[in-house]
């Protein structure tokens, strides 16, 4: 059985900085591209980031770019999203993602999400 | 990037059919056979309902369906259910290499 499992979030500062993890069980790590997808309380899913399978490949949003930054280690299972500069509108629900093959725009399994607070 | 564009909501009648819409470009929707569609319950995570516009992943029920004309995509649930009342979202590849969702579409069963 696939499991995504989040960890990481809580309440943090404007400007201040949070990593985010998910670790993956159920399937072969390594062989798949991984996302992160963010909701901000009572709002829409907003895609953030995606990193290839090998972890060679990353894109981002234009509204984290620069800011965030997606890593993966493949020996441990777990994929991690570095934030930094935090803003108010960061504000959300993260959930880590994985993506069943590449191009594609099927996020085929969901982890149950880690909440980020940024406020003073 | 921007959202791709849904009704705000959606209503019918147990047994009816509904249609919502994902309206998006040439650089996404329109440019790519890699639309899919999540059903999302208050307080849980998005589960995946349709792929590639049309395919279902197993344990999905066949009253879901999905199509695609130039940069518009469609799901459609026929002989609507209680249980099909959630929020839905669709969601695309785009040409940078990105992801775009859709705005949300709040599925009411009368």
């Amino acid at each position: 059985e696939v499991q995504l499992l989040e960890s990481g979030g809580g309440l943090v500062q404007p400007g201040g900085s949070l990593r985010l993890s998910c670790g993956a069980s159920g399937f072969i790590f390594r062989n798949y591209a991984m996302s992160w997808v963010r909701q901000a309380p009572g709002k829409g899913l907003e895609w953030v980031s995606v990193i290839s399978a090998s972890g060679a490949n990353t894109y981002y949003a234009d509204s984290v770019k620069g800011r965030f930054t997606i890593s993966r280690d493949n020996s441990r299972n777990t994929l991690s999203l570095q934030m930094n500069s935090l803003r108010v509108e960061d504000t959300a629900i993260f959930y880590c993602a994985k993506i069943s093959r590449v191009p594609a725009a099927d996020f085929d399994y969901w982890g149950q999400g880690t909440l980020v607070t940024v406020s003073s | 990037q921007s959202a791709l564009t849904q009704p705000a909501s959606v209503s019918g009648s147990p047994g009816q059919s509904i249609t919502i819409s994902c309206t998006g470009t040439s650089s996404d929707v329109g440019g790519y056979n890699y639309v899919s569609w999540y059903q999302q319950y208050p307080g849980e995570a998005p589960k995946l309902m349709i792929y590639d516009v049309t395919n279902r992943p197993s344990g999905v029920p066949d009253r879901f369906s999905g199509s695609k004309s130039g940069s518009s995509a469609s799901l459609t649930i026929s002989g609507l259910q209680a249980e099909d009342e959630a929020d839905y979202y669709c969601s695309s590849f785009t040409s940078s290499n990105q992801y775009a969702f859709g705005t949300g579409t709040k599925v009411t069963v009368l």
